[in-house]
């Protein structure tokens, strides 16, 4: 089943600005992750944070989360070429926390 | 590492032939999960497993699917007889998950292209 939902569904902006995606959820986590899929590719995995984390940080990539609104978001600084991609926020949730949920992801498209 | 590895990468059947799809998830890694990705439904989780162990199989649309690990390096998911509306994109993916679930990344395989006529 999908818990996770981004918004918006597609996304285009010029080379050098910050493309922002938001991803809510529906139920309590144990962690959210954000994962890119370019296409015919697989999913790569991007960053994990944690529910007891409210932010995080990773070369040009900034997410944060905030539990109390059930919601994420990914920010993408300095946007390039090659970040022209599919973004997927996930969740897995107690008690197992084994599986993940995918949303239908944010289609990005950035243009020199 | 090699990471995970699917065969093949494409295929393509005729309705009502059986379909088997391999996978070889990153050694070490103690689950395994195969998704189907379409334009309709988005990426589905079909079934995972956990050291070798079907743990949820309720993403399995019918009987017609079945998925097996019989060792900690090779799972299969098999479809018989396959159908049109199974034509997707399968992905499998492995992680390293502690005893309280799925805390590190899932890493992906390239996907196996199933187009059924």
């Amino acid at each position: 089943s999908q818990q996770g939902e981004e918004d918006p569904q597609a996304l285009s902006i010029q080379e050098g600005e910050n493309a922002t995606m938001n991803c809510s959820y529906k139920t309590s986590i144990n962690n959210l992750q954000w994962y890119r899929q370019n296409s015919g590719r697989g999913l790569v995995h991007l960053i994990l944070i944690r529910s007891n984390e409210r932010e995080k940080h990773s070369g040009r990539l900034r997410v944060t989360l905030d539990t109390s609104k059930k919601s994420s978001s990914l920010l993408i600084t300095a946007s390039r070429a090659a970040d022209t991609a599919s973004y997927f926020c996930a969740t897995d949730a107690p008690p197992s926390g084994y599986a993940l949920n995918f949303g239908k992801g944010t289609s990005l498209l950035v243009t020199p | 590492d090699a990471g995970v590895i699917q065969s093949p990468r494409h295929e393509v059947t005729e309705m009502g032939q059986e379909v088997t799809l391999r996978c070889k998830p990153i050694s070490g890694h103690n689950s395994l999960f195969w998704y189907r990705q379409t334009m309709m439904r988005g990426l589905e989780l079909l079934i995972y497993f956990n050291n070798n162990v079907p743990i949820d199989d309720s993403g399995m649309p019918e009987d017609r699917f079945s998925a097996k690990m019989p060792n900690a390096s090779f799972s299969t998911l098999k479809i018989q007889p396959s159908e049109p509306r199974d034509s997707a994109v399968y992905f499998c993916a492995s992680s390293l998950s502690g005893t309280s679930g799925s805390l590190y990344e899932q890493y992906f395989g390239p996907g196996t292209r199933l187009t059924v006529t």
